[in-house]
């Protein structure tokens, strides 16, 4: 199992340009979420999604948009690049988010919006 | 909104002190997680405490869920080089979908 991974792990972005980030994982998990983490901040939710074609906002949800056409992918797209928006990006699954289910995440992705 | 607060944001000690670190919420917790993130690496899950006053030991880390579910803490005896990295509390609201909310984190760094 290669659990959860993200793709790209590094990408430089110009003000104004798009993108997408994906995540997958081989786990079957129902749930995934994306955070972003800044210095200081902690990790933040930013969506989160309870099944395959459902979508919810997080904490910090502004500026972005997510996807989860299949149970094990789960897009977060930015449609315009701010440079508040550099940050490390955290994809995460877990199994269902009741009582206790640990989250899993993938490897991060380090985005510089400049 | 749920907060949960962390204290201290960063720690330094030698090597073979003693670590501890504090997790607040502003809401009572169906329960608590704890997550270390070594440098440059991602979050890894280290336990989950449930029941009120609960206490769990891994080795040289000791875990603690308050009476009131209000707070947690972790406990690390003697450090070592490898316990580098940040802690994270993750807590776990009651009610409909149970949100984690990740506390700020504490930032520890063990001098040999």
């Amino acid at each position: 199992n290669a659990g959860v991974t993200q793709t790209p792990k590094f990408r430089v972005l110009k003000t104004g340009q798009s993108m997408t980030l994906l995540c997958a994982q081989d786990m079957n998990h129902e749930y995934m979420y994306w955070y972003r983490q800044d210095p200081g901040m902690g990790l933040r939710l930013i969506h989160y999604s309870v099944g395959e074609g459902t979508t919810a906002k997080g904490e910090v949800p502004d500026g972005y948009n997510v996807s989860r056409l299949k149970k094990q992918n789960f897009l977060l797209g930015l449609e315009s690049a701010a440079p508040s928006q550099t940050s490390v990006y955290f994809c995460a699954s877990s199994y269902w988010a009741g009582l206790g289910e640990t989250q899993y995440f993938g490897p991060g992705t380090r985005l510089l919006v400049l | 909104g749920q907060q949960v607060m962390q204290i201290p944001q960063y720690q330094h000690v030698q090597e073979g002190e003693d670590f501890t670190t504090y997790c607040n919420s502003s809401t009572t917790l169906s329960n608590i997680q704890w997550y270390k993130q070594r440098p440059g690496g991602h979050p890894v899950f280290l336990i989950q405490l449930v029941k009120s006053g609960e206490v769990k030991k891994q080795k040289r880390l000791t875990f603690q869920f308050g009476e009131a579910k209000k707070n947690s803490s972790l406990h690390i005896t003697a450090t070592q080089t490898t316990d580098v990295g940040t802690y994270f509390c993750a807590a776990v609201n009651s009610g409909g979908y149970q949100k984690v909310t990740f506390g700020t984190g504490t930032k520890l760094q063990v001098i040999p």
